[in-house]
């Protein structure tokens, strides 16, 4: 079961940051947070990943709470290239979870020109 | 750079054949996973390989599915007797490790006619 929770839709414009919000709160100490995208007819995309600090890379900022229940996927431009499913995942890394992603339904952004 | 590749992309069956669906994952990593999405849903965990050890398999992955590894590199998954309710999108991701970014295969789509 899914246990992170996500806002339905969100739309942005385009070249305008955009905040994707995500709850976590039974998040544990070996969860790492994950967030994946996946536009219609393709496989998700692998967007970022992180467990206690903020991260950047080339395609997003994720940005966590210090008490872990919450994080914040940044996309700093928003393009129409963006506009995609965007799934937030608890990612257990121990024991025999295996590493095993359990998706939600995502948040759907819309990208407007 | 190569990425996880899928072959077919596309099948099409009648109900009560065999198919079988191939996976190449990223050559560098021992972790794979199959998912299987359906429409308007997030993709579902169907099993994991440790290189060519199958660790862990669904409750979704009834007798008529079997997978496999062999050698460690590419996956297979086939499906027997195949009925209309196995009509999904199947997709395969590869990691190094269990805590990483998995990398998603742009999926295979069955068509139970």
């Amino acid at each position: 079961d899914a246990k992170t929770t996500q806002p339905n839709s969100m739309e942005s414009n385009e070249e305008e940051p955009v905040h994707l919000p995500c709850n976590h709160s039974t998040i544990s100490g070996t969860d790492y947070i994950h967030w994946y995208r996946q536009l219609p007819s393709q496989g998700p995309e692998y967007v970022i990943h992180g467990l206690t600090s903020n991260v950047n890379n080339r395609m997003a900022s994720l940005a966590i709470a210090e008490d872990r229940k919450s994080s914040t996927l940044i996309l700093h431009r928003a393009t129409l290239r963006d506009a995609a499913v965007y799934y937030c995942i608890q990612n257990n890394a121990g024991g025999t979870s295996y590493g095993k992603l359990t998706f939600g339904q995502g948040t759907i952004l819309t990208v407007h020109p | 750079d190569t990425g996880v590749s899928q072959d077919p992309r596309h099948k099409i069956t009648k109900r009560g054949q065999n198919v079988t669906f191939r996976c190449d994952p990223i050559s560098e990593h021992n972790r794979l996973y199959w998912y299987r999405q359906t429409l308007g849903q997030g993709p579902e965990f169907l099993t994991y390989f440790q290189n060519e050890a199958q660790l862990e398999k669904s409750r979704l992955l009834s007798d008529r599915f079997s997978a496999e590894r062999p050698k460690g590199s590419f996956s297979t998954l086939e499906i027997q007797r195949t009925e209309q309710g196995d009509s999904a999108m199947y997709l395969c991701a590869s990691s190094r490790g269990l805590a990483g970014g998995k990398y998603f295969g742009p999926g295979t789509r069955l068509t139970v006619l």
